[in-house]
């Protein structure tokens, strides 16, 4: 089943902050958090594993609350380059990675 | 230079036909994925597998069937009992740590550049 992510779509200006949520019915091992643009290949972001941990990459963070099976990804301080669609990636005992429908981000100047 | 690469870029498929994606890595990677993309649906799981001659289906892997005989290669064949097979197709490899017994856990993704199959 997949990951329910929100909103669906956000814009923003530049400078601005951003929150994409995810969340799972199924208890989680692993979040994984990548970007796509338009016609090419999802590009890796960052991983969390259970355990509550947050994650930085830039001005892009994560946390993940494995009790309430939940992730979100913050985006401080928007650039340009983060327009795109964020899509989150769960991982259960099976490992194999579900991922959710995408959110699609836009950044005006 | 490493990578997982993809071909073609572009195939078109006749009712009635079977068609294959190519799908290769010299990342030494253990699992690999195939993944159908379709407008507002995200990326959905078709097959997967986390070591040579064993896969998985993934959810909608009616239509579709795939081999692993080589760590390298995990080729995804579009039958003609997929009805609805325009799509963009991507595929993906990963290392697997294993950490005890049974669990496992995938590093990150990497993708190739995709394949757009449409139907003529």
């Amino acid at each position: 089943q997949q990951p329910v992510q929100s909103p669906q779509a956000v814009i923003l200006r530049e400078g601005e902050d951003a929150v994409i949520n995810c969340s799972s019915s199924k208890a989680l091992y692993s979040v994984h958090w990548y970007r796509q643009k338009h016609g090419e290949a999802p590009v890796f972001l960052m991983i969390l594993l259970k355990g509550g941990e947050q994650k930085g990459h830039e001005k892009i963070s994560a946390s993940f609350n494995e009790k309430k099976q939940q992730s979100s990804l913050y985006l401080t301080a928007s650039q340009l380059s983060y327009s795109g669609t964020y899509f989150c990636g769960t991982a259960d005992r099976d490992d194999k990675i579900i991922f959710g429908k995408g959110t699609r981000l836009h950044i005006l100047p | 230079d490493g990578g997982i690469t993809q071909s073609p870029k572009y195939l078109f498929r006749k009712e009635g036909q079977n068609v294959t994606l190519s799908c290769e890595q010299n990342l030494n990677h253990d699992a690999m994925y195939w993944y159908r993309q379709d407008p507002g649906q995200g990326l959905r799981l078709i097959y997967y597998s986390q070591i040579v001659n064993d896969f998985q289906k993934g959810d909608i892997a009616e239509g579709y069937s795939v081999s692993r005989e080589k760590k390298e290669s995990f080729p995804l064949t579009v039958t003609s009992a997929q009805k609805n097979p325009t799509a963009f197709y991507l595929c993906a490899s990963s290392i697997l740590v294993i950490w005890e017994e049974r669990n496992a856990t995938n590093e990150k993704l990497f993708f190739g550049s995709g394949t757009q199959l449409s139907v003529l």
